[in-house]
């Protein structure tokens, strides 16, 4: 079946450091998974902070940016100066367009002040 | 934005006794989902819905488990009867459509121990 492994948290890092947090994925349903990016902030819901649906693309948002490497299948989440709002649980997920999501287990990243 | 709201929070069951549990989806959303969290562990799909059909479930989705959305109301999981390994917390979650480019929006998810 379908797989995502992203890095073992959590992660701890100083406000305005550079971040990267790794997912690499595995699809056997689909060649091309959507991919994604969640976000679970203190006290809130999961909501989506990315998605790329075409390999070799780039999503961005709040800062974030993650790029489809079909190659290396990996999807990295990168920013390049972190804030403490960006305290979080993150999630790396796949589906195969049908909706149903393949999460990772999730990164808890803390940011310093 | 839009919210799935997840009715209660917390429940606490006795082992063997029924469990229900509600969501109120995005407003006009037509595609309805439960996702099952275990402490320390990943989400796993459990079902999706349509129509008043369920679409796919996987082999989480045991036979104990039920869903429905009764004339538009909430989106319901049930369990009749409930067993220790049901402890986690469940997410529901509802989107407009299928496909590419469709976005998911999920709630806080319902942390359910059973006793």
């Amino acid at each position: 079946g379908d797989s995502v492994t992203q890095t073992e948290g959590p992660v701890t890092v100083s406000e305005s450091e550079s971040l990267i947090i790794n997912c690499t994925y595995s699809a056997t349903s689909i060649a091309y998974p959507n991919l994604f990016w969640y976000v679970r902030y203190p006290g809130e819901g999961l909501q989506l902070l990315l998605k790329v649906i075409t390999a070799g693309q780039k999503g961005s948002s709040r800062g974030f940016e993650a790029t489809y490497n079909k190659e290396t299948t990996s999807f990295h989440l990168q920013k390049a100066s972190v804030q403490e709002s960006d305290s979080a649980v993150y999630y790396c997920a796949l589906t195969g367009g049908n909706n149903k999501l393949t999460f990772g287990q999730g990164t808890v990243l803390s940011v310093i002040p | 934005g839009p919210k799935v709201l997840q009715i209660p929070s917390h429940q606490i069951i006795d082992m063997g006794q029924m469990v229900t549990l509600n969501c109120d989806p995005v407003s006009n959303h037509l595609y309805f989902y439960w996702y099952k969290q275990i402490l320390g562990q990943q989400m796993e799909f459990l079902v999706n819905f349509y129509n008043g059909k369920v679409m796919e479930k996987s082999k989480l989705f045991k036979d104990q488990f039920s869903v429905e959305r009764p004339d538009g109301s909430y989106f319901t999981l049930k369990i009749q009867p409930t067993a220790l390994e049901d402890s986690a917390v469940y997410f529901c979650a509802s989107s407009s459509r299928t496909g590419s480019n469709t976005e998911v929006f999920f709630g806080k998810g319902t942390r359910l121990t059973v006793v």
